[in-house]
């Protein structure tokens, strides 16, 4: 099992570019996520897909739009891309433990995007 | 707001010390607990889980949650330089459905 791929590792936009980051998870897990991580302020959530079909927002959705493609493939698409979204962007999926009961989420390698 | 509260650190320990980091959450309708470690450069990986109040203990990891108090702690024993990392804590609210809520890290060092 591969885990939770991202693609892709690197990217570089300048301001206004648009893209999208993609996101999928071999572990037939059905919630799935997009979170960006800035020094000092931890993981924020973007967006949730609790199953196919299904997206909410998260605490920092702005500037940002989701898509659940299917049970595997979540991805985040940057419009209009601002220097304010230079982050570490990670892919999460999460099912409840076999042994803990507890949801585990597990994460992908993440993608470090700078917008200049 | 929910909000996950950890000491930035870093906090520095000898080799086999024991290392620990506390987290304290801002709402008593929370679910479950968890702590994650990151190495520089890489994600998140889960290494403890705990739900119940008490202690919960795997290999050199030991977990201790107070919903009273609204803190969740973990124990690092025989600390050893591979143990430096940044450590996350996360909980699921009550009432937020499978939202994790992370904190912001506290830096571990361990030195040899």
């Amino acid at each position: 099992n591969a885990g939770v791929t991202q693609t892709p590792k690197f990217q570089v936009l300048k301001t206004g570019q648009s893209m999208t980051l993609q996101c999928a998870q071999d572990m037939n897990h059905n919630s799935m996520y997009w979170y960006r991580q800035d020094p000092g302020m931890g993981l924020r959530l973007i967006y949730y897909s609790a199953s196919e079909g299904t997206t909410d927002k998260g605490e920092v959705p702005n500037g940002y739009n989701v898509s659940r493609l299917n049970k595997r493939e979540f991805s985040l698409r940057l419009e209009s891309a601002a220097p304010s979204q230079t982050s570490v962007y990670f892919c999460a999926s999460s099912e409840i433990g076999r042994t803990s009961g507890l949801y585990e989420q597990y994460f992908g390698p993440g993608t470090r995007l700078t917008v200049t | 707001q929910k909000e996950v509260e950890q000491n930035s650190g870093p906090l520095s320990v000898p080799e086999g010390a024991i290392a620990s980091l506390n987290c304290t959450y801002s709402d008593r309708v929370s679910q479950s607990f968890f702590w994650y470690r990151q190495y520089s450069g890489k994600s998140p990986e889960l290494i403890m889980s705990i739900y119940s109040n008490g202690d919960k203990e795997d290999g050199r990891f030991t977990a201790q949650l107070n919903k009273a108090s609204q803190y969740v702690s973990l124990l690092i024993r025989d600390s050893q330089p591979s143990d430096s990392a940044t450590y996350l804590c996360a909980v699921i609210w009550g009432n937020y459905g499978q939202n994790f809520v992370f904190g912001p890290g506290t830096r571990l060092s361990v030195l040899p």
